[in-house]
């Protein structure tokens, strides 16, 4: 079975540029969330997608932006990178977003450096 | 608001030493999950436990075990007889269900344990 998987697992952008990171959500999950988080901090929920539309935001600019296919994988947008967006980026996959009898699992991270 | 606090922020042990880590969380609804999360260098966070808001029964798993107490909103994580390979970031985690059923997790700032061989 597999689980969630994250990809690049590392990648280095320059200020400015653009970066798309992917995430498969674990097999029978419908639902992806992505998260940042920074050097030494928890991570922080950035956004949620199911059915392919965004559910619910965090408190992260319009420069995020997220996408979800047919087929429950996902993508994340970052635009105009900033130093400060220098983080692992961590996608989570859970069942029609509700948590209740079912868990929330985690990939292994894509580490952003931005230069 | 929802808030999570895990005050320490590093602890070191002595294998075989008993450890707990201390979670307090805030949050106005009656109805919330908690949950703890293992982050080991290589980044990915391993689920421990989730715990439902209605459920204050104690859990033990193995060496683990967690201590759910409402009147102090407190979730604490116990491992016992630590083990080297328990050295990781230990993340407590809040998350409320909203009207759309979509819930996010607010985590923890983390607590870092060495467990000295």
């Amino acid at each position: 079975d597999a689980g969630v998987t994250q990809s690049p697992t590392h990648l280095i952008k320059t200020r400015g540029q653009q970066v798309t990171l992917r995430c498969s959500p674990k097999s029978g999950h419908d639902t992806v969330s992505w998260y940042q988080q920074a050097l030494g901090q928890g991570p922080q929920f950035i956004f949620q997608y199911y059915e392919e539309e965004e559910r619910q935001r965090g408190n992260f600019p319009d420069r995020f932006s997220g996408h979800q296919y047919p087929n429950y994988s996902s993508e994340l947008n970052v635009n105009a990178l900033l130093l400060g967006d220098s983080a692992l980026y961590l996608c989570a996959s859970s069942f029609q977003g509700l948590i209740d009898g079912n868990t929330i699992y985690f990939g292994e991270g894509s580490w952003l450096t931005v230069v | 608001a929802q808030k999570v606090t895990q005050a320490q922020t590093e602890i070191s042990v002595v294998e075989k030493e008993d450890v707990t880590l201390d979670c307090v969380y805030e949050t106005r609804d009656t109805t919330y999950y908690l949950f703890w999360y293992k982050q080991p260098p290589s980044g990915e966070l391993v689920f421990l436990i989730r715990r439902n808001s209605f459920d204050e029964q104690n859990e033990i798993s193995g060496r683990y075990s967690w201590n759910f107490q409402k009147s102090t909103s407190s979730f604490n994580f116990t491992i016992t007889a630590s083990q080297v390979v328990d050295s990781a970031v230990y993340f407590c985690a809040l998350s409320e269900a909203d009207q759309t059923g979509a819930n996010n997790l607010f985590f923890g700032t983390g607590t870092r344990l060495t467990v000295i061989p």
